[in-house]
């Protein structure tokens, strides 16, 4: 069973617009978020996180936020630039588990 | 530092083949993992190992082997090789386990024909 799961496979913005990832979970026992990068024939590269006691949290132009009774969370990326185009990958686990659950990911696309 | 390192980059094996993925890292450690990336189902984890000598399954085991006998090294066994298990491999690391970001290495992509 796919305990998190990004809904959308792609998404495409335009260069200076926001971009909004979003990603969904099932696992009421997550505590701890997690949002990667990859671009093509690299591994991913960690991005932003968010513990959940906080529903935000910022780090230059990306920002993450987390709905906890709704089960979902969030990448904004203000303002996006041709170089996020990426496969971003959400990715959750709880405290004490050494079991990380991943998204099946988002390609973006940043438009010039 | 090199960071994550995994060789080959690329494999190709036949049915009933086995081998052996390398993965090391340079970081001192304790956590390190290993991944599978397939479309549509992003990675899943195969096995871990949260120090020298200990290791455990993660979500997809099934076919797999793994030891730890050094902090550095977390090699990942396919002892018979099946068309299912045609994949890119990742391997990871973090300090600790649990909330701790993972450093992934370049990847291992492998056909099994």
């Amino acid at each position: 069973d796919q305990q998190v799961k990004q809904n959308s496979p792609s998404l495409s913005v335009q260069e200076g617009r926001i971009s909004i990832l979003n990603c969904d979970y099932t696992n009421s026992m997550f505590d701890y978020f997690l949002w990667y990068k990859k671009y093509p024939a690299e591994g991913p590269t960690f991005l932003i996180s968010i513990s959940s006691i906080k529903d935000k949290n910022e780090d230059g132009r990306f920002t993450v936020f987390l709905n906890k009774s709704a089960k979902h969370l969030s990448l904004h990326i203000v303002p996006s630039q041709p170089g996020d185009s990426a496969v971003y990958f959400c990715a959750a686990s709880a405290i004490n588990n050494n079991d990380m659950r991943f998204g099946a990911g988002t390609r973006l696309t940043v438009k010039p | 530092n090199a960071g994550v390192t995994q060789t080959p980059k690329f494999q190709v094996l036949k049915t009933g083949q086995s081998m052996t993925l390398q993965c090391a890292q340079d970081m001192n450690h304790e956590y390190m993992s290993w991944y599978r990336q397939d479309p549509g189902m992003g990675l899943r984890l195969i096995h871990y190992s949260v120090g020298a000598g200990i290791t455990d399954q993660g979500e997809v085991p099934n076919g797999y082997n793994v030891s730890r006998s050094t902090t550095e090294d977390f090699p990942l066994r396919l002892l018979s090789a099946a068309p299912s298990q045609t994949s890119v491999y990742f391997c990871a690391s973090s300090r600790l386990a649990g909330e701790e970001t993972q450093y992934f290495g370049p990847g291992t992509r492998l056909l099994v024909l």
